[in-house]
């Protein structure tokens, strides 16, 4: 049984690009999370999807910032005009759910690692 | 506002001692409580949880310790090895919830 798959693992972008990050959940997975990590950081909480609704945005800035969770294929971690400050490790996690009787359990992706020069 | 903090930003110990690692929680709401393990350029691996209901639980050489009243949680490694050198991360939310809330993390060093 296949992980979390995160691609790419490594993605440079200048200036004003957009970069898009995509995020394969475990399977028999529908809710997704995206976080971001700056370096020596923890990871802070971005968006919750569960497949076609954003649940919770709160983390997300209201800005450049999109994402998405299509009834098929990955969910989409989408930053339009990127600024330096957007360098970071972004990861997903999914899980099966969120209810009390099967726990909160997250299993994370390798993380996508943004570097904007 | 988000506050889960670890008193210990590192923590080097010797292999084979024992290691704890210690973290604050500032939401009495929450009532689920994540110890995740992140090796360097890795994602985050869950190493142990435990609910409010409990205050302690006990896994394969790890065991947390739960502190409703101080809002302390607490992560304990025995017979460290240097396998065991990665950061670690408490994490807490609550039923109904979605957001979960990472602390800062300790650098945990073994020392062989």
């Amino acid at each position: 049984n296949a992980g979390v798959m995160q691609n790419p693992r490594h993605l440079v972008r200048r200036r004003g690009q957009e970069a898009r990050l995509r995020c394969s959940p475990m399977k028999g997975h529908s809710h997704v999370y995206w976080y971001r990590q700056l370096p020596e950081e923890g990871l802070k909480f971005m968006v919750y999807l569960q497949k076609e609704n954003i649940i919770d945005e709160s983390g997300m800035p209201k800005e450049r910032f999109s994402a998405e969770f299509p009834k098929e294929g990955p969910s989409i971690l989408r930053i339009q005009q990127v600024v330096r400050g957007d360098s970071a490790a972004y990861f997903c996690a999914s899980s099966r759910s969120v209810g009390q009787e099967l726990g909160y359990e997250q299993y994370f992706g390798p993380g996508t690692r943004l570097t904007v020069t | 506002g988000e506050s889960v903090g670890l008193h210990l930003p590192t923590l080097s110990v010797q292999e084979g001692d024992n290691s704890i690692i210690n973290c604050a929680y500032s939401n009495s709401a929450s009532d689920y409580f994540i110890w995740y393990k992140q090796e360097s350029g890795k994602g985050p691996q869950f190493i142990i949880d435990i609910r409010s209901n409990m205050d302690k639980r006990q896994g394969q050489r790890v065991t947390v310790l739960l502190n409703k009243t101080v809002k302390h949680l607490s992560l304990q490694i025995a017979a460290t090895q240097p396998g065991d050198s990665a950061v670690y991360f408490c994490a807490e939310t609550y039923t109904g919830g979605f957001k979960t809330i990472f602390g800062a993390g300790t650098r945990l060093f073994v020392k062989a």
